[in-house]
């Protein structure tokens, strides 16, 4: 059974850092790429940032590129996220999902980690 | 940035009758439209990709339909665990997902 476990949400300053992380288990994470979706409260879904099954690419939506790094552990089954200069409208549940397929469809989701940017 | 459009914002249903969502897209995405339900409280699911196509072990009550910009998702008999929101997905541009703003579907 595919199980995505994030971890790592909080309460941050705007300005400040935070690392999340998400556990995988019942697959073959490294053959898969992995996705992060985030969800401001009340709101839609927004997609990210992506990486491919080898660690080699990285994909970031514009409203983080260059403050986000999405990173993954393969040995350990590790997705992460390295989130600098956080800002009020990066508020939201993030969501880490499994890929599949060569679109990169979003098969299997964790239950997210709640990150909150507020003084 | 392709703008998915959702209708309508909330649907008022009974169960045990048919809900018929609606998704366009502001260009062609071809067929390459997803559906996802997300329960209150619970992460998004997968249901429909390539605009017709059901997931893994999603039952045949759900089905999709359209291309180009005009997109369906039918359920054809509402149960109760189907009451959620719903969002379409486009993933024409790769790695330039958009999602519409999702349908509530409520019960009647």
């Amino acid at each position: 059974e595919v199980q995505l476990l994030e971890s790592g949400g909080d309460l941050v300053q705007p300005g400040g850092s935070l690392r999340l992380s998400c556990a995988a288990s019942g697959f073959t994470f490294s053959s898969y790429g992995m996705s992060w979706v985030r969800q401001a409260p009340g709101k839609g879904l927004e997609w990210v940032s992506a990486m491919n099954g080898g660690g080699g690419s990285t994909y970031y939506a514009d409203s983080v590129k260059g403050r986000f790094t999405i990173s993954r552990d393969n040995p350990r089954n590790m997705l992460y996220l390295q989130m600098n200069s956080l800002r009020a409208e990066d508020t939201a549940v993030y969501y880490c999902a499994k890929t599949f397929g060569s679109n990169w469809l979003l098969d299997y989701w964790g239950q997210g980690t709640l990150v909150t940017v507020s003084s | 940035e392709i703008v998915m459009t959702q209708s309508p914002a909330t649907l008022s249903v009974s169960p045990g009758e048919r809900a018929t969502l609606s998704c366009r897209a502001s260009q062609s995405v071809s067929s390459n439209l997803a559906w996802y339900q997300q329960r209150p409280g619970q992460a998004p699911r997968l249901l429909i990709y390539d605009a017709s196509t059901r997931a893994t072990d999603i039952p045949a009550r759900f089905s999709g339909s359209g291309s180009g910009t005009e997109f369906t998702l039918t359920i054809s008999s509402l149960q109760s665990e189907d009451f959620a929101i719903y969002y379409c997905q486009q993933y024409n541009n790769w790695l330039r997902w958009t999602f519409g703003q999702g349908t509530k579907v409520e019960i009647k």
